[in-house]
């Protein structure tokens, strides 16, 4: 079966400008997550939906980021405006139930860097 | 809020050693999982453990669940280069998110 699938693999702004991040899970799944894993850290969860319902964005800075997920299936996450420490890898994710028992299938992630 | 720390942060092993993380979090687990991270490579799942106490083996990896469900370890026998990566741990206390470790970064020598 095909993976997650991201793009941009690769993004370069400079700070104040506005980014975007797609996301294609995996057919079927219906819950789905935005990590930012900073260099030498661990994934620190962003957004996480069920369906096209949001189901934890306590850690989302809303003021800069904003997420959606189309239809229940696509995804975008957006920061507006960039700021220096938001360079890090974007990572999104997909499982099949929101049931926390179920394994994660990462995407090969969106590198930022905010100049 | 939860907070899940590992130990050691980095690790050189000569080829052939074995090799151990350890997790442990502020809050008890409904469960835990590992997953391992090649150098710009996204994580790739390893293993869920569930129950207190549960030991669990894929080749020469066993990861052990602690009986108190507050830490984990994964620990590797005879390690090969393709061990080469950053091994993290991620725990649900029950809720719908899963929080990641602070990841053990594995080099091994030829």
């Amino acid at each position: 079966e095909a993976g997650v699938a991201q793009s941009p693999r690769y993004k370069i702004i400079e700070k104040r400008q506005s980014v975007a991040f797609w996301c294609n899970p995996i057919s079927g799944h219906a819950t789905l997550y935005w990590y930012q894993q900073i260099l030498g850290q661990g994934p620190k969860l962003l957004i996480q939906f069920q369906n096209n319902g949001v189901v934890d964005d306590s850690q989302l800075p809303k003021d800069r980021f904003s997420a959606e997920r189309l239809k229940g299936v696509d995804s975008t996450l957006k920061i507006q405006p960039a700021k220096l420490e938001d360079s890090a890898v974007y990572l999104c994710a997909s499982s099949p139930q929101q049931v926390p028992t179920y394994e994660q299938y990462f995407g090969p992630g969106t590198r930022l860097t905010v100049t | 809020g939860q907070q899940v720390m590992q130990i050691p942060q980095y690790q050189h092993v000569q080829e052939g050693e074995d090799f151990t993380t350890y997790c442990n979090s502020s809050t008890t687990l409904s469960n835990i999982q590992w997953y391992k991270q090649r150098p710009g490579g996204h994580p790739v799942f390893l293993i869920q453990l569930v129950k207190s106490g549960e030991v669990k083996k894929q080749k020469r990896l066993t990861f052990q669940f602690g009986e108190a469900k507050k830490n984990s370890s994964l620990h590797i026998t005879a390690t090969q280069t393709t061990d080469v990566g950053t091994y993290f741990c991620a725990g649900n206390s029950g809720t719908y998110k899963y929080i990641f470790g602070t990841g053990t970064r594995l080099k091994v020598l030829a």
